[in-house]
């Protein structure tokens, strides 16, 4: 298996511009997380699936961010409009269920500038 | 509540010594206990877990210790190493499919 794929693996975008990332979870697995890392604030959950339905999205800064899962083999994470301070590097990971490893893709460092 | 603390935040070990990181978590209802390490400019990998029905799990150089009635669990790396240079994340669930992570710990192995 290929491990989780993340798509872009950076992106330069100005602000108030639309960014979409987008993420392919490991075949199998029932659970698909969005992390975003900063220096500041650390590993922070955005949101999570699980059969392809979301279950928690608390972590989402605001209205500006949005997730889907259409289905197993595919998610995204939107933020529109962009602003200078959502530039992060944005993590997918995946798992077969609670209490299993969590994979993590290779991330998309996002610059808003 | 889901709070978890990581300590310390940063920690320099000569290479050869162990080094201890330790996490406290306040959810009784936790099950799962892993430690995750990420080098510089990578994702996050598993290292080593463990259950709540076992105290003590060892994977050669390192090896994860669980209070429950206290509420923490601590990794322990032995004879370390350059490439053990990283930032550690303890990460407990809390029932559910959710990892807390916590504020991640930056050990640096000193040559």
């Amino acid at each position: 298996d290929a491990g989780v794929i993340q798509s872009p693996r950076h992106e330069v975008t100005e602000m108030g511009q639309e960014v979409t990332l987008r993420c392919k979870p490991i075949s199998g697995h029932n659970s698909l997380f969005w992390y975003r890392q900063t220096m500041m604030r650390g590993l922070e959950l955005l949101i999570y699936f699980n059969n392809n339905v979301p279950i928690d999205d608390s972590g989402m800064p605001e209205d500006r961010f949005s997730a889907k899962m259409p289905n197993a083999s595919f998610s995204t994470l939107k933020i529109q409009p962009s602003e200078p301070r959502d530039s992060a590097v944005y993590f997918c990971a995946s798992t077969l269920g609670g209490g299993y490893e969590q994979y993590f893709g290779p991330g998309t460092r996002l610059t808003v500038t | 509540g889901e709070n978890v603390e990581q300590h310390p935040s940063t920690l320099s070990v000569q290479e050869g010594d162990s080094a201890v990181i330790k996490c406290t978590y306040s959810d009784s209802a936790s099950n799962y206990f892993p430690w995750y390490k990420q080098e510089l400019g990578k994702r996050p990998q598993l290292i080593i877990d463990i259950r709540s029905n076992v105290g003590e799990k060892k994977d050669q150089r390192i090896a994860v210790t669980l209070n429950k009635t206290a509420k923490h669990f601590s990794l322990h790396i032995t004879e370390t190493q350059p490439e053990d240079s990283a930032v550690y994340f303890c990460a407990p669930n809390f029932g559910n499919e959710k990892l807390t992570f916590g504020t991640g710990t930056r050990l640096t192995i000193i040559p």
